[in-house]
């Protein structure tokens, strides 16, 4: 079946990168583009950027601008997440998620 | 600029039904949304995606006692029948130029 299967928990320092994996599987990768939404605790979804496994083309929102970056390898229909210089707010629960599937979720913390 | 709105909370009987309402701020009522539900301690789950006609297409295994309808700017999610596995939270989403926008979200209490 179509699903989305995320690399597990992370914990990291202020100040280090954390890189997420997304692995589709069940329909043709390339032809959806993958978004990118976390989760900080107690709050709301919010929206982090988007990637066309079609081509690589890329929109990020505007408040991570340059310490975000997508990528994906269709050889092996896996997207990934990288975020830079990272914060205690940035702890959250970070999900991947096409048209109609959402990834299990991965819980990022961020604690010195 | 495209904003979501969605009351903070609703409650309603085991057995009865409720509408949730997501309201398109000025100048989007043509949008189309998606409803996504959110159990406790669990991740999202896509209910269905929401035209402004009314037309909906609802994700796998998504059970008839969820529908959708529109009317201007607003859009609705109704649950029937309401059992306890729907106290959840409810967010709606839409798709602007690039990016995707989510409501605040319901919490929406089974009585």
């Amino acid at each position: 079946q179509v699903q989305l299967v995320q690399s597990g928990a992370e914990v990291k320092k202020p100040g280090a990168s954390v890189k997420v994996s997304c692995k589709a599987s069940g329909y043709t990768f390339t032809s959806y583009g993958i978004s990118w939404v976390r989760q900080a605790p107690g709050q709301g979804l919010e929206w982090m950027g988007w990637i066309s496994a079609y081509n690589g083309n890329t929109n990020y929102a505007q408040k991570l601008q340059g310490r975000v970056t997508m990528t994906t390898d269709t050889s092996t229909s896996t997207a990934y997440m990288e975020l830079r210089s990272l914060r205690s707010d940035d702890t959250a629960v970070y999900y991947c998620a096409r048209v109609g599937i959402w990834g299990q979720g991965t819980m990022v913390t961020v604690s010195s | 600029q495209l904003v979501l709105t969605q009351s903070p909370s609703a409650s309603a009987s085991l057995g009865a039904s409720v509408k949730l309402t997501c309201t398109l701020s000025s100048g989007h009522s043509s949008y189309a949304i998606a409803w996504h539900q959110q159990q406790p301690e669990k991740g999202p789950r896509y209910l269905m995606k929401l035209n402004s006609d009314g037309s909906h297409s609802k994700g796998d295994g998504i059970p008839d006692r969820f529908s959708g309808s529109s009317s201007g700017a607003e859009r609705y999610l109704t649950i029937s029948s309401l059992q306890s596995e729907d106290e959840a939270d409810y967010y709606c989403q839409t798709w602007g130029t690039g990016n995707w926008v989510f409501g605040g979200g319901t919490k929406l209490t089974v009585l």
